[in-house]
């Protein structure tokens, strides 16, 4: 597609279900980036996926997020047993490697709107 | 976890020019500086990217001193429309994997 794309971009759940928020970059990029943002609060890192390497889940707030990448394309990032502190906007965003490295320059998603009751 | 540091907030008033300064003091010698603006409700879009000296576009310039520990976002004569945060964003190599961590962001506030 033209720009990286989410969804549901909306989700409203209820505590302690689970929920799959999808991500499809832009063709052709190779690292993938999850984050979430808070109401009013800046972007916090999650997850980083770089061509076929392992990906830097340092970020990840707990053993119930995880995602993954298939094919090097469409990531999922999944939510165990939901808490209401994981209400928040989950942004997606791709970017293109050169022989230099990472360009720097992030596309991102319109973001996947999570409420938890 | 951040590599950059920038005001909180600032405001302003239309027509003024804003400067918005990040120190980023232990930037990588390869990494380029790149700042991005969020307006609510939408994710990060890119505006200008640089590595020195002075890059210029359509919509701000980007200065970069010599020792490039700091970087000076300029956007020219603001109006109501760029009410908004700005990030600048350099490599961060924490956890062995060089990636894209954000800092606060400075928000933006433009004045009629």
């Amino acid at each position: 597609g033209a720009g990286v794309s989410q969804s549901p971009s909306n989700k409203v759940t209820e505590k302690g279900k689970d929920v799959e928020l999808r991500c499809d970059p832009i063709s052709g990029h190779t690292a993938l980036y999850w984050y979430r943002q808070s109401l009013g609060q800046g972007l916090e890192f999650l997850i980083y996926f770089q061509g076929n390497s392992a990906p830097d889940k340092s970020g990840l707030p707990s053993d119930r997020f995880s995602a993954e990448r298939t094919g090097g394309s469409v990531s999922t990032l999944t939510i165990q047993r939901t808490q209401q502190e994981d209400s928040a906007v989950y942004l997606c965003a791709s970017s293109s490697w050169t022989s230099g490295g990472d360009t720097g320059e992030l596309f991102f998603g319109e973001g996947s709107r999570l409420t938890v009751l | 976890l951040a590599k950059t540091t920038q005001p909180i907030s600032m405001d302003s008033y239309e027509g003024q020019e804003v400067n918005i300064t990040c120190s980023h003091n232990n930037i990588a010698t390869n990494d380029y500086i790149t700042w991005y603006q969020q307006f609510p409700s939408q994710g990060p879009r890119f505006i200008i990217q640089g590595y020195k000296t002075k890059v210029t576009n359509e919509v701000a310039s980007l200065f970069i001193p010599a020792d490039r520990k700091s970087s000076t976002l300029s956007l020219p004569r603001v109006s109501l429309s760029d009410t908004a945060v700005y990030y600048c964003l350099v490599g961060d190599i924490t956890s062995g994997t060089y990636k894209y961590i954000f800092g606060t962001g400075t928000r933006l506030k433009v004045l009629a």
